[in-house]
Parts: C-alpha cells; structure tokens; sequence
C-alpha cells in the first residue's frame, strides 16, 4: 500500500513570494490533516479535512495561508505571501477516519529568504 | 500551560540497552489517545505504538512498550534492546477527545542517540 505523498520535498522562495504544497493520502483515506514543523519543534495542526469540508482551521493563519481538498482527495496548501517565519517543514497526514492513527508524508521542506 | 511535556531534550544510550523516553500531558478530557512516533533524520514521522485512555492494559508493539500510568498523567515509551537503527527524534502526542476534532498535539521531542 503506497504512503502518503507529498511534494515538492524541497522549496526554497523569496518573502512575500508565493508557494503551494501538494498532499495525496494513502487511498481511502477520509480524514486529511496538514502540520507545520519549526526546527526544534514538535508538529502543530495547521487545518483538517474529512473528505473535502473543513474540520478544524483554528491555528491556520488565514490571513497568507489557504488550503483546499476539491474532489476529497488530493489537496494543496498556499502562503502567500511568505514571510521568514514561514520557513518550516510541511507535512500531511491521512487517517481512514476521524479518531483513527494518523500516517504522515515525508514533508516539504520550506525555507524563506 | 504545555499540554505535552518531554522533558528529555537529548539521551545517550549504549546499544542494547533499554530506553525509557519521558511523556507527561495535560488533558481534562476523559477520552483521549497518546501516540509515539519516531522522526529520523529524513524527515517524516513514523507511528509507533498507541494507548487509548480507557485501554486497561499497557500497549506493546515488537520491541516498543507504552508504560501508561493514568494518575500520573503519564506515557512513557520503553524501547527494548536498543539498536542503531533507533537513533531518531521521538515525539509524544495526544488526541483529545470531545472537540469534534482529531489534531494531535504534540510535545518537543527526545533525540535519541544509540551508542555502538
């Protein structure tokens, strides 16, 4: 059973620029979740999906970062525009469902100049 | 206040040895779940071991052993006969229950260093 993918592994943009990121969850998986890795940090929950609604956005800045899962499947996650800060390791995450184990990609890593 | 502390920032262990890595969270919830996963240096955090907060008996997977102590509010991951290959940071995290969703919190990591 193929994992989680994600790509690109590697990016590397000027602030105020704009980047996406792009998750496929193993197949079948319902519940799909994006987290943000800040060097010497544990993983914080940026937003989850059930199939393609929003479960929870509440640590999501909204105001430069956008995600989406059109067809409940796929999704992607946008800042625009990126600040330094931003500069961090994003992974995804699929379940078969809520509540269930979580299984993550291998992580993009994003770094802003 | 932390809602997962790990409070083993880095460990040093002799290969074979037994490892013991540190997980204390705070929760009001009486339903809720603590995983262990394992970061090595390429990146993606790979699932380890679960224990639900109403299972009775301790979780064990191969040589992984999840010491639940539920007073004390604690979840330390026991890894037996300690190997190279286990060298990796180590997170502890929790799922609570209640919220209507199911993000996992997580503490700041062990890194683990098996020595030959």
């Amino acid at each position: 059973e193929a994992g989680v993918a994600q790509s690109p592994r590697y990016k590397i943009i000027e602030k105020r620029q704009s980047v996406a990121f792009w998750c496929n969850p193993i197949s079948g998986h319902a519940t799909l979740y994006w987290y943000q890795q800040i060097l010497g940090q544990g993983p914080k929950l940026l937003i989850q999906f059930q199939n393609n609604g929003v479960v929870d956005d509440s640590q999501l800045p909204k105001d430069r970062f956008s995600a989406e899962r059109l067809k409940g499947v796929d999704s992607t996650l946008k800042i625009q525009p990126a600040k330094l800060e931003d500069s961090a390791v994003y992974l995804c995450a699929s379940s078969s469902d809520r509540g269930d184990t979580q299984y993550f990609g291998p992580g993009t890593r994003l770094t802003v100049l | 206040a932390q809602k997962i502390t790990q409070t083993q920032p880095g460990m040093f262990v002799q290969e074979k040895e037994a490892v013991t890595l540190d997980c204390t969270y705070d929760t009001s919830d009486q339903s809720y779940g603590l995983f262990w996963y394992k970061q090595p240096s390429s990146g993606e955090m790979i699932f380890l071991i679960y224990q639900g907060s109403y299972d009775e008996q301790n979780a064990t997977e191969g040589r992984y052993s999840l010491n639940f102590q539920k007073a004390r509010k604690s979840a330390n991951l026991v890894i037996s006969a300690s190997q190279l290959g286990d060298s990796a940071m180590y997170f502890c995290a929790m799922r609570e229950g209640g919220r209507g969703a199911d993000g996992l919190t997580f503490g700041k990591g062990t890194h683990l260093i098996i020595q030959p």
